[in-house]
């Protein structure tokens, strides 16, 4: 059983307010990644770290930013929520001791009116 | 680019039966490749992991096979239950090697009808 811990697990916000989305991990692993997907449609890499002050943006282009201050933990920020934003954020890890396999949280499902 | 696409989108089968969810790439090159279970509104469960030099993968009744010169894997399910119902999504690692990205199929969502 992975340890990778997202929240919230469900937000709906207004407009123009500014949201993170928390990803924690509890085994160590190096690289985290963020992934958005919408319903029925494939996952898209947003953004993704390989250690502490390391992030690079993913293959699809996204607003939000994130940060990697401490192993464990890998937040995403929407400073100005839009509706174009309401979809489901998936967190994962990879660690060098886990012969490749990715794990994922249970998703950050985000509705913006 | 690598572009991975899963057929069928979805599939409806009875109990008991075998079934079989296919997964092709366009770029040979890759490092792994992974299969995946995600039930409605959950994150993804890794079900099996086959690497470049590996023919095929088994996890209880779960199968897996990976042919990288045609591009595709199979992912076998024998004796399909109602709790197989979810999606499932194939991954491939390509593009620099440990360090590449993973590159999803849009999924096939099963249902195994009791």
């Amino acid at each position: 059983e992975a340890d990778i811990y997202q929240t919230p697990r469900y937000l709906v916000i207004g407009t123009g307010k500014k949201i993170t989305l928390e990803c924690s991990q509890t085994m160590g692993h190096d690289k985290m990644y963020w992934y958005q997907q919408d319903p029925g449609m494939e996952l898209h890499l947003i953004h993704y770290s390989y250690g502490v002050n390391s992030t690079e943006k993913g293959d699809l282009s996204s607003e939000s930013t994130v940060s990697r201050i401490r192993t464990e933990h890998f937040p995403l920020t929407l400073e100005s929520a839009r509706p174009s934003h309401t979809s489901q954020y998936l967190c994962a890890s990879i660690g060098r001791g886990s012969g490749n396999t990715i794990y994922f949280g249970e998703g950050s499902w985000l509705t913006v009116v | 680019k690598q572009e991975v696409t899963q057929i069928p989108a979805a599939l409806s089968v009875p109990e008991g039966e075998n079934l079989v969810l296919n997964c092709s790439f366009t770029d040979s090159a890759i490092y792994n490749l992974q299969w995946f279970r995600q039930d409605p509104g959950k994150g993804l469960t890794s079900l099996l992991l086959i690497q470049s030099s590996q023919r095929e993968q088994t996890s209880g009744r779960l199968n897996a096979s990976l042919d990288k010169s045609s591009g595709r894997s199979t992912l076998y399910i024998a004796a399909s239950q109602p709790g197989d119902s979810a999606t499932y999504l194939c991954a491939v690692r390509s593009g620099g090697g440990s360090q590449g990205n993973l590159i999803f199929g849009k999924g096939t969502k099963l249902s195994v009808k009791p």
